[in-house]
């Protein structure tokens, strides 16, 4: 069965410090897609990005670049230069290509990030 | 501008009573979800439909039901008969019948608790 880890429950830095989220997945399926969503007070989840599992290059948008290592099942976030409204919880996700839709997306529990001033 | 909007923000429940949390969205979306979010915890699906007049159970459906008589709308019933109901809540949909590599579109929740 697929799925997520986020082993770290809550970060805290202060801000303009880089700041890496960890993500590890488990699955059998050879074709799967990772996510990222932020969720920031206010309680709705937001897209952040996605990955197929045939395309490992690494992506950066702005402050924010993913880490995708299929060797290591991982699929690391990190923020560069940390800000006060990057306060959120952060999620990470897995779709499998082959066994469904996205029903079958299963979210890890959540990385609590507090960007102090 | 388009999104989903998810109504009340905050519900409180009497032991015995059903209540019925509101998703509506106009993005023109086949799919829809409804999610369980505990405090620490990631999100749990409880019910969701790919196309109008169809929906299935996800992994936590029992004391849950829900009805898609229209595209933009997704209503979820919380029943008596579920037992430990307080939790937030959230609403999705996605574009193309949900499939694997869909995003997520949310709505920004309801907070359900039992006087």
């Amino acid at each position: 069965a697929q799925k997520v880890t986020q082993a770290q429950t809550e970060i805290s830095v202060v801000e303009k410090e880089d700041v890496t989220l960890d993500c590890v997945y488990e699955t059998r399926d050879t074709t799967y897609y990772l996510f990222w969503y932020k969720q920031p007070p206010s309680g709705e989840l937001v897209f952040l990005i996605r990955r197929n599992s045939f395309d490992e290059q690494n992506e950066i948008s702005g402050r924010y670049s993913w880490n995708f290592q299929k060797s290591t099942s991982s699929f690391n976030f990190t923020i560069t230069a940390s800000q006060v409204v990057d306060s959120a919880v952060y999620f990470c996700a897995l779709s499998e290509g082959t066994q469904g839709g996205s029903e079958k997306l299963v979210f890890g529990k959540g990385t609590k990030l507090t960007v102090n001033p | 501008d388009g999104g989903i909007t998810q109504s009340p923000k905050y519900l409180f429940r009497k032991e015995g009573q059903n209540v019925t949390l509101s998703c509506e969205q106009n993005l023109n979306h086949d799919a829809m979800y409804w999610y369980r979010q505990d405090p620490g915890q990631g999100l749990r699906l409880i019910y969701y439909s790919q196309i109008v007049n169809d929906f299935q159970k996800g992994d936590i459906a029992e004391g849950y039901s829900v009805s898609r008589e229209k595209k933009e709308s997704f209503p979820l019933t919380v029943t008596s008969a579920q037992k430990n109901p307080t939790a937030f809540y959230l609403c999705a949909s996605s574009s193309d019948r949900g499939l694997a590599n869909e995003k997520l579109f949310f709505g920004s929740g309801t907070q359900l608790s039992v006087l």
